[in-house]
């Protein structure tokens, strides 16, 4: 079964800074794909970036990008210029064609 | 495109007593998944259905609890009876089966007293 680890239970940062989430996943298929989710204080669980296994360029969604690192199955987030509307639970995420499995999240406080 | 619509958004009631979510998965998509979200365990998946049939229920956490979907547009999960630990929010997700995203529902926050 597919595993997904996220090693920082909570993280903070100053404002306009970047900082990095970090995520490592456990499978032995090749195709898959993987997610940031961003869970606010509203609840909402909202996409923030995707990734696929067979592409070897990081994807890029303005101030998001990941760090995607196949062969030792990492998968960081990095976010750049934080904004205090970025504060949120950061969940990491796999999924391949029948199922999709989410890591514990990270809790990020970005200060002003 | 009406994004995944979950029923109620808040839920209270009293320990012993039945309670029943609702989903309504986005149209087109055929995997459907339930969650339970709390601070002590953060996001557990309960059970997931493709093709309205399901596929892995161990993430339920006992016979108190059931889930079912009738059809492609429709999907509960019951609890019965339930209680105070049962509190929690809990949310349904939908994707079109095959490497896609999720997509959640705004969860119902279930508190049992």
């Amino acid at each position: 079964a597919q595993t997904v680890t996220q090693s920082q239970p909570e993280m903070s940062v100053q404002e306009a800074e970047t900082v990095t989430l970090s995520c490592t996943y456990d499978t032995s298929e090749n195709n898959y794909y993987l997610f940031w989710y961003k869970q606010p204080p509203s609840r909402q669980m909202i996409l923030v970036i995707r990734q696929e296994a067979y592409k070897q360029q990081n994807a890029t969604e303005n101030r998001f990008s990941v760090n995607f690192q196949k062969a030792a199955k990492s998968f960081s987030l990095k976010i750049s210029d934080s904004q205090l509307g970025d504060t949120a639970m950061y969940f990491c995420a796999f999924a391949n064609n029948n199922d999709m499995r989410f890591g514990a999240g990270t809790r990020l406080t970005v200060k002003p | 495109d009406a994004g995944v619509i979950q029923s109620p958004r808040h839920e209270v009631t009293e320990m012993g007593q039945e309670v029943t979510l609702r989903c309504k998965p986005i149209s087109g998509h055929n995997s459907l998944f339930w969650y339970r979200q709390t601070m002590m365990r953060g996001l557990e998946l309960l059970i997931y259905f493709n093709n309205n049939v399901p596929i892995d229920d161990s993430g339920m956490p006992e016979d108190r609890f059931s889930a079912k979907m009738p059809n492609a547009s429709f999907s509960t999960l019951k609890i019965q009876p339930s209680e105070p630990r049962d509190s929690a929010v809990y949310f349904c997700a939908s994707r079109q089966q095959g490497y896609q995203p999720q997509h959640f529902g705004d969860g119902t926050r279930l508190s049992i007293l």
